[in-house]
């Protein structure tokens, strides 16, 4: 079935620094979302992309949709404490009756 | 506005027992999906109800079942519970899965 490949699976930063991560399907997805997790939290969506090559922010997040509409990246800048936790890409097919598909999740800790 | 509700936010169960969770999704979402998350397999799709019809199923036993009713809120279903079933039970909604979903803060299952 339809799978997700995240990577890096975890990644420990300082403060400050860029932040790059990125997610892969051997399917085509014709929506990809990025998520973040807090500790005991449920998901909150950061970012969606709906179109090949699309490059989209919010704040200091970007996020593209790859031109082969099987890959994601996510990018975050000038990392801060409460970037930690866990960030997941999902992707969506383009009927109703597709499944959003989630990828292991990346996990980020920031050092102060 | 409100967001996802689940109820109840922990519990602890004996194998064997079954157990009923619930969730509210925001109003005016039709579209209720539920996740399973464990530590070594993320975010494992259970299935989705629109407009109390399950359009969608993830491979699960099928001790696990669900329903959703006329008001959008949705009940999952787990009989003769397992060690394994221990996990964070999170339920999502959506007017339009294509902008995404919203998380409930889930329920954590423990069974002992």
């Amino acid at each position: 079935g339809q799978q997700l490949n995240q990577s890096p699976q975890s990644m420990f930063i300082q403060e400050g620094e860029d932040v790059s991560m990125n997610c892969t399907s051997s399917s085509i997805f014709n929506t990809w979302l990025w998520y973040k997790q807090d500790p005991g939290e449920g998901p909150v969506l950061l970012i969606a992309l709906y179109k090949a090559g699309e490059l989209t922010s919010n704040g200091r997040l970007t996020a593209q949709f790859g031109i082969t509409r099987k890959d994601s990246f996510l990018n975050i800048s000038a990392s801060i404490p409460s970037d930690v936790g866990i960030y997941f890409c999902a992707g969506l097919g383009l009927t109703s009756y597709d499944k959003v598909i989630f990828g292991p999740g990346t996990s980020l800790s920031v050092i102060p | 506005k409100a967001g996802v509700t689940q109820t109840p936010r922990y519990l602890i169960k004996t194998r064997g027992q079954q157990v009923t969770l619930s969730c509210s999704p925001i109003s005016g979402h039709r579209s209720v999906s539920w996740y399973q998350q464990t530590p070594g397999q993320g975010l494992q799709f259970l299935f989705e109800y629109f407009s109390e019809t399950q359009r969608n199923k993830g491979n699960f036993p099928g001790r696990f079942s669900g329903r959703q009713f006329s008001n959008s809120r949705s009940e999952m279903n787990v009989s003769t519970l397992e060690l394994g079933d221990s996990a964070l039970y999170l339920c999502a909604s959506s007017r339009d899965k294509n902008y995404g979903y919203t998380f409930g803060s889930g329920t954590r299952l423990t069974v002992v």
